[in-house]
C-alpha cells in the first residue's frame, strides 16, 4: 500500500493563480480531509469528507473548494491564490466511526503565493 | 467548541532522560478521544500514542506514556530514555465521540523537542 499521496511536494504561485492539489489513498478509508499548517498555529482543518459525494466546512474553508467523486481521491481547489494561503498543506485520511482509529496523513505540499 | 493548549513551545533534554510535554483542553463532551503526533524534519505526521477518554488507564507505548487527568482536562506526554531520534515538533490533538462525522482533528501549536547528545 502506498498509503496517503500527495502531488506536487512544493509549489510556487502568483497571486491570483489557481491550481489543484491532489491527495489519494489506497487504504478504501471513507474519510478524508485537509488540513493546513502555519508556525505557532498548529495544524488547521480546511474541509472534510465523510464519503464519495459528500463533503463539509471545517475550520478554515474561504479560498478552498473540495470534491469528492470516488472513495480514493480528494483534490484540494484554489480559484484564486492569495498570499495568505502559503502554507503547508496534509491531507489525510481513516476509517469512519471509531473514534480510536488513527488518522493517516500524506507527506504534505508546501505552497507560496508571491 | 473544543481547544487544545500546549504551552510550551520549546524543550529540550539530554539524551537518556526523561521530558514530559504539556497538554491541556478544553471540552463540555464525555467521550472523546486524544491522540499525540510527532513531526520530524521530514514533515511526515506520525501517530505517537492515542487515549480513549472513558478508560482511566493511562496509555503507553515503549518508552512514551501519557498522563491522563481527565478532570483537570490534562493529557501530557512522556518521552522515557530520550533519543536523538525523538527530537521532534510534536502536536496534542481531541476528537469528539465514535461516530460517523465526529472524525475531524482539532490540534495545539506544537512544542518543538530538541535532543541534547
Amino acid at each position: 500500500n502506498a498509503g496517503v499521496t500527495q502531488t506536487p511536494k512544493f509549489q510556487v504561485l502568483k497571486t491570483g493563480q489557481s491550481m489543484t492539489l491532489q491527495c489519494a489513498q489506497d487504504m478504501n478509508h471513507e474519510y478524508m480531509s485537509w488540513y493546513r499548517q502555519d508556525p505557532g498555529m498548529g495544524l488547521r482543518l480546511i474541509h472534510y469528507s465523510v464519503g464519495a459525494g459528500i463533503t463539509d466546512q471545517g475550520e478554515v474553508p474561504n479560498g478552498y473548494n473540495v470534491s469528492r467523486s470516488t472513495t480514493e481521491d480528494f483534490p484540494l481547489r484554489l480559484l484564486s491564490a492569495a498570499p495568505s494561503q502559503t502554507s503547508v498543506y496534509f491531507c489525510a485520511s481513516s476509517y469512519p466511526g471509531q473514534g480510536h482509529n488513527e488518522q493517516f496523513f500524506g507527506p504534505g505540499t508546501r505552497l507560496t503565493v508571491l | 467548541a473544543q481547544t487544545v493548549t500546549q504551552s510550551q513551545p520549546e524543550m529540550s533534554v539530554q539524551e537518556a532522560e526523561t521530558v514530559t510535554l504539556s497538554c491541556t483542553y478544553d471540552t463540555s463532551e464525555s467521550d472523546y478521544y486524544l491522540f499525540w503526533y510527532k513531526q520530524p524534519p521530514s514533515r511526515q505526521m506520525i501517530l505517537v500514542i492515542r487515549q480513549e477518554a472513558y478508560k482511566q488507564q493511562n496509555a503507553t507505548e515503549n518508552r512514551f506514556s501519557v498522563n491522563f487527568q481527565k478532570a483537570a482536562k490534562s493529557f501530557s506526554l512522556k518521552i522515557s530514555d530520550s533519543q536523538l531520534g525523538d527530537a521532534a515538533m510534536y502536536f496534542c490533538a481531541y476528537r469528539s465521540g465514535p461516530y460517523r462525522g465526529n472524525e475531524k482533528l482539532t490540534f495545539g501549536t506544537g512544542t518543538r523537542l530538541t535532543i541534547i547528545p
